[in-house]
């Protein structure tokens, strides 16, 4: 069964600075897609970036970029030049497989707080 | 980004009672999801939705439990009755395709109370 665990319940840095959020997962599938989201304070549930599994470059979106480690089963967001605005709960999101099941396993969430 | 609205923001009722779930998708998208969120756990799936049938479920999507899309209006969640284990949070979510090849954009949830 498939599984996404994100260990960090809270994280506080101050602004301009970078800060990793961890996520590891656990699949049988070969092929799976990885996904990172942001709740707002207002409940809004924003999609900020992904990372397929049989590509070996890590996907990057602006000041977001992840490091995947696949030996590790492991898929770090890192948030470089960090904005008070970059304050909310991310989420990290796996899918299963190219066809089949059609559906997110998600992480608990990281509380991410930016400091002035 | 593309948005998709959820209708009410929260919502109130009596254990037993009939409660219904609207959702506004992105206009042109296709497939549709409900997520459940109880408080401090993970968002967990529930159903998708396709060209007017459920085509997967998950074992918390109770037989209480239904959904529809009547000629493209809203995207709906019924609940008949609800139990007290139902009060969480509901997520919405919409793509254009299947979610391994397409973005899922979510709404902001529906608070779900029941006393």
């Amino acid at each position: 069964a498939q599984k996404v665990t994100q260990t960090q319940t809270s994280i506080s840095v101050m602004e301009k600075t970078t800060v990793t959020m961890d996520c590891v997962y656990e699949t049988q599938d070969s092929s799976y897609f990885l996904f990172w989201y942001k709740q707002t304070a207002s409940g809004e549930i924003v999609f900020l970036i992904r990372q397929d599994s049989y590509k070996k470059e890590n996907a990057t979106v602006g000041h977001y970029s992840l490091n995947f480690q696949k030996p590790k089963s492991s898929i770090g967001l890192i948030i470089t030049a960090t904005q008070i605005e970059d304050s909310a709960v991310y989420f990290c999101a796996m899918r299963e497989g190219a066809g089949g099941a059609d559906r997110l396993t998600f992480g608990k969430g990281t509380q991410l707080i930016i400091q002035p | 980004g593309p948005k998709v609205l959820q209708i009410p923001s929260h919502q109130i009722i009596d254990m037993g009672q009939m409660v219904t779930l609207n959702c506004d998708p992105v206009s042109n998208h296709l497939y549709f999801y409900w997520y459940k969120q109880i408080l401090g756990q993970q968002m967990e799936f529930l159903v998708n939705f396709y060209n007017g049938k459920v085509m997967e479920k998950s074992k918390l999507f109770k037989d209480q439990f239904s959904v529809e899309r009547p000629d493209g209006s809203y995207f709906t969640l019924k609940i008949q009755p609800t139990a007290l284990e139902d009060s969480a949070v509901y997520f919405c979510a919409s793509s254009l395709g299947w979610s391994s090849q397409n973005t899922l954009y979510f709404g902001a949830g529906t608070r779900l109370s029941v006393l």
